[in-house]
């Protein structure tokens, strides 16, 4: 099966830059989607197509996807983008599946 | 206004079968791209089903020949039914509208989820 992989955690100070990297094989090929998930909700799109952002989302989100790594950038993170971050993309296989990342714990304090 | 609404998660045995419901609202079912997510407890998203507008039908591989999503139009309606339910199934289990890029579908509405204990 086709793996995406994410670090378990990061941690920024209110008002600096956060990354979170998802990186996997079948990214150059296909797109890079991101998602928010705060504690007790369901997750919310933040980023799709590798760098567009749906309504809604502030600017301060965005992405990129270069080579086998994606990237969310939150500029300027702050209390609120506290949360579990989750890359998408689909499986490298012809079944059209999909798959998640790990997630990673972005703390903001 | 899109909306999504989750039910029939229940308290059920090992082997044993439940189906739940998406009821949706503000969109056409039929047109759309439906996708079932889960979450076990303190654990990540996974991708479990999805049925394309077209009718095709795809599963993970731990769901495959187990798990069964289909659709209702008449209800605007979608359905997963599962089935020989192992305690590794427990989950909140989310329904979402998905969209094509052309490449993958991806989620972009999500209903608030419904909780599927296997014990």
């Amino acid at each position: 099966s086709y793996d995406l992989t994410q670090p378990p955690s990061v941690s920024v100070s209110p008002g600096q830059t956060a990354r979170i990297t998802c990186s996997g094989d079948i990214l150059p090929k296909k797109y890079a989607y991101w998602y928010q998930q705060k504690s007790g909700q369901a997750p919310v799109l933040v980023i799709y197509e590798d760098n567009k952002r749906p309504s809604g989302i502030p600017e301060r989100f965005s992405g990129s996807n270069s080579g086998t790594m994606a990237t969310l950038t939150i500029s300027g993170a702050q209390v609120e983008d506290e949360g579990d971050y989750y890359c998408y993309s689909a499986d490298g296989s012809a079944n059209n599946r999909e798959v998640f990342g790990g997630g990673t714990k972005l703390t903001v304090l | 206004e899109v909306q999504l609404v989750e039910s029939g998660g229940a308290l059920i045995q090992p082997g044993g079968s439940l189906r739940l419901s998406c009821a949706a609202s503000g969109f056409i079912v039929r047109n759309n791209y439906m996708t079932w997510v889960r979450q076990a407890p303190g654990k990540g998203l996974e991708w479990v089903s999805v049925i394309y507008s077209g009718g095709g039908t795809y599963y993970a591989d731990s769901v495959k020949g187990r798990f069964t999503i289909s659709r209702d139009n008449s209800n605007n309606t979608v359905y997963l039914q599962m089935n020989s339910l192992r305690v590794e199934d427990t989950a909140v289990y989310y329904c979402a509208r998905g969209y094509s890029s052309g490449l993958e579908v991806y989620p972009q509405d999500w209903g608030q989820g419904t909780l599927v204990t296997v014990s």
